[in-house]
């Protein structure tokens, strides 16, 4: 009940292309959906984060869509470009004993073409 | 302000060999949560650590263990390492504070286990 299930695992597309990526979850105690990218020898950055509150938020070309009713939400990534080459991850956090912890998605490995 | 910063950045050890990961936070955050990366399993959660005290665990054995000391700064131990040890650490932390929930992670510790 407490995972959070990433799709698809890899995605390529062509530069200028949006492409999407779907998490979904069960637990309803989960209020906090951030993203994460991750180059290659990084540590995954944060990338945008929503609350339940919302159903859309953007921050320049990144877009996150949340259904609350569905247990699901996305990231749309417009106008992609071959530097947006990395993994993703969604993300998933709750309030427990006194802190938040959080849960991740497998990751998607995104390759955008030039 | 500087970033989380994880030391070593590399390293390599024996079987039966033991090994101590250091972090240190972003200044003023009291949360420091640690995790294993690997291809296979993406982001696991092995513990987290708030004003010294450990708040959750992960599904890890009893090999893994860490601390936090009174500046925030945590340590991870992993006694008598195994092959299937080999993975990234990454370590992130939060500050906790009202709405502040965002983790921010290190560039992670490659630790090879032959």
């Amino acid at each position: 009940q407490q995972q959070v299930k990433q799709s698809p695992q890899s995605l390529i597309v062509q530069k200028g292309g949006i492409p999407i990526i779907n998490c979904a979850y069960e637990n309803t105690a989960f209020d906090y959906f951030p993203w994460y990218q991750q180059f290659p020898g990084k540590g995954p950055a944060l990338l945008i984060a929503i609350r339940p509150d919302v159903s859309e938020k953007k921050e320049g070309r990144f877009t996150i869509s949340f259904n609350k009713s569905a247990k699901q939400f996305s990231l749309h990534i417009m106008d992609s470009q071959p530097g947006d080459s990395a993994t993703y991850f969604c993300a998933a956090s709750f309030p427990t004993s006194g802190t938040y912890k959080y849960i991740f998605g497998t990751g998607t490995r995104l390759k955008v073409l030039a | 302000k500087a970033g989380v910063t994880q030391t070593p950045r590399y390293l390599i050890k024996t079987r039966g060999q033991q090994v101590t990961l250091s972090c240190s936070p972003i200044s003023g955050h009291r949360s420091v949560s640690w995790y294993q990366q690997t291809p296979g399993q993406g982001l696991q959660f092995l513990f987290e650590y708030f004003s010294e005290t450990q708040r959750n665990k992960g599904n890890f054995p009893g090999r893994f263990s860490g601390r936090q000391f009174s500046n925030s700064r945590s340590e991870m131990n992993v006694s008598t390492l195994e092959l299937g040890d080999s993975a990234l650490y990454l370590c992130a932390s939060s500050s906790l504070g009202g709405e502040d929930t965002e983790a921010f992670f290190g560039q992670g510790t490659r630790l090879t286990v032959v």
